[in-house]
Order: C-alpha cells, then sequence, then structure tokens
C-alpha cells in the first residue's frame, strides 16, 4: 500500500534556487495538506487544497506556492529558496476530514545554504 | 498565540507509570479532536481520535471537555516503546475541517 508517497526525500538548495516537492497519493482522498515542521515549533501548514483544481492559504504561505491539476498528487513550489525555508515538509490528505484520519507522507528534508 | 497549546515536556517517566498530557484548543466552533504520534524523525500517525464521551484504546485513554476547550491523553502502564512525541490535533467546522496541530509533547520513557 503506498499510501502518501512525497519525492524527494532529501534536498539541499542554494539560496536562490527553485525546486518543487511533489506529494502523490492513492487513496482517492478530497484533502491534500502540506506543512512544515521546525524544532520547537510543531506543524504548521503552507497551503492546503480542497479538491482537484483548488488550493488554499495556510498559516505560512509566504514563499511557496501549489497547485493541484490532478486528484492524486499537491505540488509544493519553492520558487526562490531563502535558508528560513530549511525544514521538514510533510504532505497529509484525508478524505473529508471530519472526524477522519489525515495520512502522512515520509516527510521530505530541505536545506537552503 | 497558538491556536492549540500543549506542554512540550519533556515528560521522564520510569517504565510501568502512568502520564498525561494536556492540550487547549482556543476555537470554540472546533469539531474534531485527535492524539496523533510522531516518532523522531519519522511521520506524525493516528494514535486515537478523541470523542465526546471520552474513549479508550487499550492503556491510552482520552477525554475531551469541551466546556473547558481541553483535551487529555492518559497512558498508563508506560513502556519502553511509548517514547515518542504526542501531537495534539484539533479541526474545525463551518467550511473547511483543516488539522491545526500542536506543539506536541515530548515522552521519554526509561528502564
Amino acid at each position: 500500500n503506498a499510501g502518501v508517497t512525497q519525492t524527494p526525500k532529501f534536498r539541499v538548495l542554494k539560496t536562490g534556487q527553485s525546486m518543487t516537492l511533489l506529494c502523490a497519493q492513492d487513496m482517492n482522498h478530497e484533502y491534500m495538506y502540506w506543512y512544515r515542521q521546525d524544532p520547537g515549533m510543531g506543524l504548521r501548514l503552507i497551503h492546503y487544497s480542497v479538491g482537484e483544481g483548488t488550493t488554499a492559504k495556510g498559516e505560512v504561505p509566504d514563499g511557496y506556492n501549489v497547485s493541484r491539476l490532478k486528484k492524486q498528487n499537491f505540488l509544493l513550489g519553492l520558487e526562490s529558496a531563502a535558508p528560513s525555508q530549511t525544514s521538514v515538509y510533510f504532505c497529509a490528505s484525508s478524505p473529508v476530514p471530519e472526524n477522519t484520519e489525515a495520512f502522512f507522507g515520509q516527510g521530505t528534508r530541505l536545506t537552503v545554504v | 498565540r497558538k491556536e492549540v497549546e500543549q506542554d512540550p515536556g519533556p515528560f521522564n517517566v520510569p517504565e510501568g507509570a502512568t502520564v498525561a498530557f494536556n492540550c487547549t484548543y482556543s476555537n470554540s466552533a472546533s469539531q474534531s479532536f485527535f492524539w496523533y504520534r510522531q516518532d523522531c524523525r519519522k511521520e506524525p500517525k493516528l494514535l486515537m481520535s478523541v470523542y465526546s464521551s471520552g474513549n479508550e484504546d487499550g492503556r491510552f485513554t482520552a477525554q475531551l471537555n469541551r466546556a473547558s476547550q481541553y483535551i487529555s491523553l492518559l497512558i498508563r502502564d508506560s513502556k519502553l516503546s511509548d517514547s515518542a512525541t504526542y501531537l495534539c490535533v484539533v479541526s474545525e467546522t463551518g467550511g473547511s475541517y483543516i488539522p491545526t496541530f500542536g506543539r506536541g509533547t515530548s515522552l521519554i520513557v526509561h528502564p
């Protein structure tokens, strides 16, 4: 069972470079999320999507863009990476999430130097 | 101010101890409540949902107090394998049910 798959798992970027993180889920979930996790800060929501073709801003959206062209994929883009974006990024998905579990990918460890 | 507050710990307890974690949330419209577990350098995974009547799963008991906007998790007979970070998660109603995470409480169970 694949569940939620994130690629890549690790990446080192130079300041100013761009990259895209891919999240793919095979559970036909409507909702998908991107979080970042930093020491002492917990999981903070960057962007989310409530269905194919929709996206919305979360708590910390600045410096990131997202797209949900296909239901199973949720892409997170960094147009011009900054050291402050060094973090662990988690993607998650859920059905209509009331009283339901969110399933997480294994995370992407990103370092911006 | 974080919408979901937890004591970060760490809670350092011996095997066999009983330990309780608390979590408060600020949005009275919140409708769904969960505890997740996160092992070091791993993704969070659902431990249990929290229902209004309270619920139990083996050594784990979760309670919800809507009036005080408070959630608790009780772990009895702690095992070494319970060492992890426990995340309180709240989703609000009235639109998009977006899970909001607390910062987590670290538990270390020692021999």
